[in-house]
């Protein structure tokens, strides 16, 4: 248990679905993160919060959408999204400053796109 | 952007056996990270350095930061089954990019 939680753990969505991606942090931390994992490819940053404000965005399709109410809440709201979109998404949270580094993930969504 | 190699992609071990794997970078960072991915799980921190030259250590893990600070090593001694996963490096230069990570070494011990 990291402490931060995500849900649902698996999705099946069509291309013309429109979901959300759930993720809340009990660690009191104050930054948030949504990283795409695909097979045999880095981490990809996808969003960073910092004080529920975005400071980052690396030119993820406007297809994913971000939302932070709050610093302990992060959504991630998907709509006509493509079969290459498939792949584990996972949120992460870390304090600020010096310990930015240190994230803690939540288990991930197992995203399928259809 | 900034890449990571990370290698060995794969390692195929007997238990009890000492691993080691490592990440070079053609950027200098000024922290390394190493992260291990259960299957089905999230990436959990195993060790952070922040020091050209730092040895740490997490029990039977050993990372250390490179002195050229564009690499780093992990290593497992006397390895067991729950060893097995997926083992991440990961890189910060201290910027907005924030870190930069391998593709991952995929440990599996062989009965």
């Amino acid at each position: 248990e990291t402490g931060v939680t995500q849900t649902p753990r698996h999705l099946v969505m069509g291309m013309t679905n429109k979901k959300s991606l759930k993720c809340e942090q009990h660690l009191g931390h104050n930054a948030m993160y949504w990283y795409k994992q695909s097979a045999k490819k880095p981490l990809e940053l996808m969003f960073v919060y910092s004080l529920e404000e975005r400071v980052e965005n690396n030119s993820v399709p406007s297809r994913f959408s971000p939302e932070c109410p709050n610093s302990s809440h992060l959504f991630l709201h998907l709509h006509t999204l493509q079969p290459e979109d498939s792949a584990l998404y996972l949120c992460a949270s870390s304090l600020g400053g010096r310990g930015r580094e240190k994230l803690f993930f939540g288990s991930g969504t197992q995203l399928s796109v259809l | 952007g900034q890449q990571l190699n990370q290698s060995p992609q794969s390692m195929f071990i007997q238990e009890g056996e000492d691993v080691s794997m490592n990440c070079t970078s053609s950027s200098i960072f000024n922290t390394w990270l190493w992260y291990k991915q259960d299957p089905g799980e999230g990436p959990v921190l195993l060790i952070a350095l922040y020091k050209a030259g730092e040895l740490t250590s997490n029990g039977r893990l050993t990372a250390q930061f490179g002195i050229t600070r564009k690499d780093s090593f992990l290593n497992i001694s006397a390895s067991i089954p729950s060893d097995v996963g997926i083992y991440f490096c990961a890189g910060s230069g201290g910027g907005a990019d924030g870190l930069t990570f391998g593709k991952g070494t995929h440990l599996i011990i062989q009965p």
